[in-house]
């Protein structure tokens, strides 16, 4: 199955923007979808397809792909945003696959 | 709105058989995807399998020869049975509902701890 690869440790100052990217083959054929999870708490659902977000999710999160990257943006940072952030896709065989997940610290 | 609830055993010896059961409740059964996800302890996700909108499973080729997910659609239940498990198979065992192929998990059970130990 494919392999997706994320940084696994980001920081961003509060209010400013971060970038999280999802690195693997399958995305350039398939959208990426994004997962919140804070401690001890199942995921949330941010972002999937073509950058939509579920209902309640804050329009500061948005998403975006580029050849084999997908990447999930925080414009202007909460507090609240500091969590593990997950990439999902399926590959050609229509298996899903996370990302290794990156934890984000909000300074 | 949705809620999924979960329940199985939590303890288990090497080689015993994994059995979990998420119930729907507040949402139709039918025409969502529902889906087991895992997650060891301290680490990363790991997507188990699902069944999709006509009843059909889908199995994470890692586990697929030990995996059984099934439905029963007169009481808007799924179930995970993991057959031979090792340590290797602690985790938080997560069930999740999709309303598509393509639209990721919008709804999680609260998770279940299931340790394998002697």
């Amino acid at each position: 199955s494919s392999e997706l690869t994320q940084d696994p440790d980001v920081s961003v100052a509060l209010g400013q923007t971060v970038r999280i990217t999802c690195q693997g083959d399958t995305l350039r054929k398939f959208f990426a979808t994004w997962y919140q999870q804070k401690p001890g708490q199942a995921p949330v659902l941010v972002i999937h397809g073509e950058n939509k977000r579920p209902s309640g999710i804050p329009d500061r999160f948005s998403g975006s792909a580029s050849g084999n990257t997908a990447s999930l943006t925080i414009t202007g940072a909460q507090a609240t945003d500091e969590a593990d952030y997950y990439c999902n896709s399926r590959d050609s065989s229509g298996y899903q696959v996370f990302g290794t997940g990156t934890k984000v610290t909000v300074l | 709105q949705v809620r999924l609830q979960q329940w199985g055993a939590g303890l288990l010896k090497p080689s015993e058989t994994l059995s979990l059961t998420c119930a729907v409740y507040g949402g139709s059964f039918t025409g969502y995807y529902w889906t087991w996800i895992r997650q060891p302890p301290g680490k990363g996700l790991e997507w188990i399998g699902e069944l999709n909108h006509i009843g059909g499973a889908n199995y994470n080729p890692s586990l697929k020869s030990r995996l059984t997910i099934s439905a029963d659609t007169s009481k808007n239940q799924f179930s995970l049975r993991l057959n031979s498990v090792t340590a290797a198979d602690t985790a938080i065992y997560y069930c999740a509902r999709s309303s598509d192929f393509w639209s990721g998990c919008s709804d999680w059970g609260q998770g279940a701890l299931v340790t394998v130990s002697s």
